[in-house]
């Protein structure tokens, strides 16, 4: 089953303009972290946010969390064209001991095109 | 440093053959996980290992073996392949310390026909 899931499925604006991506998830976490897909590629690790933080920044990249309404959102901030991918959000229910180990429940993921 | 290292990149088995997926790390990280992307589902976690000698499954397991007698290796086994298991499969990995975010490999891709 999957945790997370985006909102929007598919995102087109052009450059210059922001970008913002929405994710929800069903379960208590430990922390919730996104990524970024080129197409044909390996995933990006992009930024994390701690159940116990509220927002996060990192360059371009905003990230809130809103524990009570389970859901986070990331905004991209004067996108360009190389931005275009597919962003997932992905949370983490690791438990605090040691042998349940760490598992990342992903979403389907948004579509992200920005036209130059 | 190399990071996440999978190999083959791409891959086509008959149905019924069995293969390897290999999966090397170099940043000493004691988790390792297998996931699987289909088309419109995201990824998938197939087994995940926090460490040598540990593994459990994930989501996903069935028709699929794996083992951790190193840190650094987590080979994926295909007992017996069906066209169902074609996919794109990533391996990733990360610190056991927590707060970081895990490190993919590039993909192995594989068709059963």
């Amino acid at each position: 089953s999957q945790q997370g899931e985006e909102d929007p499925q598919a995102l087109s604006i052009q450059e210059g303009e922001n970008a913002t991506m929405n994710c929800s998830y069903k379960t208590s976490i430990n922390n919730l972290q996104w990524y970024r897909q080129n197409s044909g590629r390996g995933l990006v690790h992009l930024i994390l946010i701690r159940s116990n933080e509220r927002e996060k920044h990192s360059g371009r990249l905003r990230v809130t969390l809103d524990t009570s309404k389970k859901s986070s959102s990331l905004l991209i901030t004067a996108s360009r064209a190389a931005d275009t991918a597919s962003y997932f959000c992905a949370t983490d229910a690791r438990d605090l001991k040691e042998t349940s180990g760490s598992r990342l429940t992903f979403g389907e993921g948004t579509q992200l095109t920005v036209n130059p | 440093n190399a990071g996440v290292t999978q190999t083959p990149k791409f891959q086509v088995l008959k149905t019924g053959q069995s293969m390897t997926l290999q999966c090397a790390q170099d940043m000493n990280h004691e988790y390792m996980s297998w996931y699987r992307q289909d088309p419109g589902m995201g990824l998938r976690l197939i087994h995940y290992s926090v460490g040598a000698g540990i593994t459990d499954q994930g989501e996903v397991p069935n028709g699929y073996n794996v083992s951790r007698s190193t840190t650094e290796d987590f080979p994926l086994r295909l007992l017996s392949a069906a066209p169902s298991q074609t996919s794109v499969y990533f391996c990733a990995s990360t610190s056991g310390t927590g707060g970081l975010g895990y490190t993919f490999g590039s993909g192995t891709r594989l068709t059963v026909v």
